[in-house]
C-alpha cells in the first residue's frame, strides 16, 4: 500500500509569493497534520484537518491555511512568505481522530529567497 | 515553538554497542512516540506508548512511557551503521497535537 505522498517535493518561491502544497494520506485514513520543520529543529504542528474540517491549530500567523478535501487529502496554503517559512512542510495522516499513531510523508522542501 | 527535551544532543558510539536516550517535559502526556528520520525524508514511525509505565519493543528497539506520564526513554540493542538518524520523541495531549522533541543525532562507527 502507499504511504503519504506529498508534492511537490522542493519548491523555491520569492518573498511575497504564495504556495501550496498538497498531501494524500494513506488509503482509509481521515486525519491529516501539517507540521513545519526548520532545518535543526524537529517538527511543529502547524494543522489538523479531520472529516474536512479544522481539529486543531498551532501557533502559526494566519498566513497559513489549509482545508481537506472529501478525498481526504489536503492542501496547506501559505500568503505572502518570509524567508523564515523556508523549511520541510510534512504531512501526516493517521486513521481517525483520537488515540491514534501518525505516519509521515516525505515532505515538501521550501525554499524562500 | 514548544519542543521537548531530548538528551544527549547527539552521539557517537561503536557498531555493536548500546543506545539509550530520553526525552523529558513539564507536561503530562497521554501518548509518546518514537521516530527516526534520516536526511531528506519525513520521520519514520518506530514505537508507540500508549500507557503509563508501558514497555515496548521493536526489534532492537525498546521503549518505555514514564511513570510520571512527563518522560519517555528508548533503547537500541547492537547497533549497525544503519542506526544512524536523528531520533524524535514526540507526545500527544488531547486528540490531536503532538508536540516534539529537540532531537538526537546517533551516528555510528563501524
Amino acid at each position: 500500500d502507499a504511504g503519504v505522498t506529498q508534492s511537490p517535493t522542493h519548491l523555491i518561491k520569492t518573498r511575497g509569493q504564495h504556495v501550496t502544497l498538497r498531501c494524500s494520506p494513506i488509503s482509509g485514513h481521515k486525519s491529516v497534520s501539517w507540521y513545519q520543520q526548520v532545518l535543526g529543529q524537529g517538527p511543529q504542528f502547524i494543522f489538523q484537518y479531520y472529516e474536512k474540517e479544522e481539529r486543531g491549530r498551532g501557533n502559526f500567523p494566519d498566513r497559513f491555511s489549509a482545508r481537506q478535501f472529501p478525498n481526504y487529502s489536503s492542501e496547506l496554503n501559505v500568503n505572502a512568505l518570509l524567508l523564515g517559512d523556508s523549511a520541510l512542510y510534512l504531512c501526516a495522516s493517521s486513521l481517525e481522530q483520537g488515540q491514534e499513531t501518525q505516519y509521515f510523508g516525505p515532505g515538501t522542501r521550501l525554499l524562500v529567497l | 515553538g514548544q519542543q521537548l527535551n531530548q538528551s544527549p544532543q547527539s552521539m557517537f558510539i561503536q557498531e555493536g554497542e548500546d543506545v539509550s536516550m530520553n526525552c523529558t517535559s513539564s507536561s503530562i502526556f497521554n501518548t509518546w512516540l518514537w521516530y527516526k528520520q534520516e536526511p531528506g525524508e519525513g520521520p519514520v514511525l518506530l514505537i508507540a506508548l500508549y500507557k503509563a509505565g508501558e514497555l515496548t519493543s521493536n526489534g532492537r528497539l525498546t521503549a518505555q512511557f514514564g511513570i510520571t506520564r512527563k518522560d519517555s526513554f528508548l533503547n537500541i540493542s547492537a547497533s549497525i551503521p544503519s542506526d544512524v538518524g536523528i531520533y524524535f520523541c514526540a507526545g500527544r495531549r488531547g486528540t490531536y497535537k503532538y508536540i516534539f522533541g529537540t532531537g538526537t543525532r546517533l551516528k555510528v562507527l563501524a
